[in-house]
């Protein structure tokens, strides 16, 4: 089956880090996606991570630990266009569908 | 044009209208989906076609009809909608293997009366 869960909410200030968590519970695991979302637009890929371990783009990073169904994307530097929301999504083994969380909105203030 | 595009962006109808939504890709892929984006809710699987034939239907009420011509364009033809139907309708595409990362398209904001 598949169960993901993240926060709903995060707020943060501009300049600080931001933590966005993401659990899964997926039969056959096979890779976490990790997407961003403005409002009234397309959600766009931000990272894909299928081994153990920290993948690191820009200000952006991605941490996956396979044997805890854990992963989080880490934003540093924050600004405020990084406001948005973030969607977590898991794929299974031989299989191109995702299931997505409900998203984690992150609200950066000045 | 490029990426994935989806017409009308907006769209208000009444429950006993017939309309469709169209998405259109110029990624190369073969394999596209469609998703329903309510409110606070995950992004919800409802149909996907692979090489053009329709691979997934994820128990998605019959007046949703979806239809595949080609690798490039997907339609969503509606009928007799119920305004629990009202949400964002999100069409993507990918291909198979490697990453497989999916490429959405804006939406089409869809309010039923």
């Amino acid at each position: 089956g598949q169960n993901i869960d993240q926060p709903t909410e995060m707020t943060a200030t501009e300049g600080a880090i931001v933590q966005i968590n993401c659990t899964y519970q997926t039969s056959g695991f096979n890779g976490l996606f990790w997407y961003q979302q403005h409002a009234g637009e397309a959600p766009t890929f931000l990272s894909y991570n299928v081994l153990d371990g920290l993948e690191e783009k820009g200000r952006f990073s991605s941490f996956l630990s396979r044997s805890k169904g854990y992963s989080y994307l880490l934003l540093k530097e924050l600004q405020m266009k990084d406001s948005a929301s973030y969607l977590c999504a898991a794929r299974r083994s031989n299989d191109y569908k995702l299931s997505f969380g409900a998203g984690t909105t992150v609200t950066v203030r000045a | 044009e490029t990426g994935v595009t989806q017409t009308p962006r907006h769209l208000v109808m009444g429950m006993t209208n017939k309309k469709s939504l169209k998405c259109e890709q110029h990624l190369g892929h073969n394999a596209m989906y469609w998703y329903k984006q309510s409110a606070k809710k995950p992004l919800e699987l409802m149909f996907v076609y692979s090489l053009e034939e329709r691979v997934e239907n994820n128990s998605v009420p019959s007046r949703f009809s979806p239809e595949c011509p080609n690798s490039s364009h997907l339609f969503l033809h509606l009928h007799t909608l119920q305004p629990e139907d009202s949400a964002l309708y999100l069409c993507a595409s990918s291909s198979p293997g490697g990453g497989g990362e999916q490429f959405f398209g804006p939406g089409t904001r869809l309010t039923v009366l």
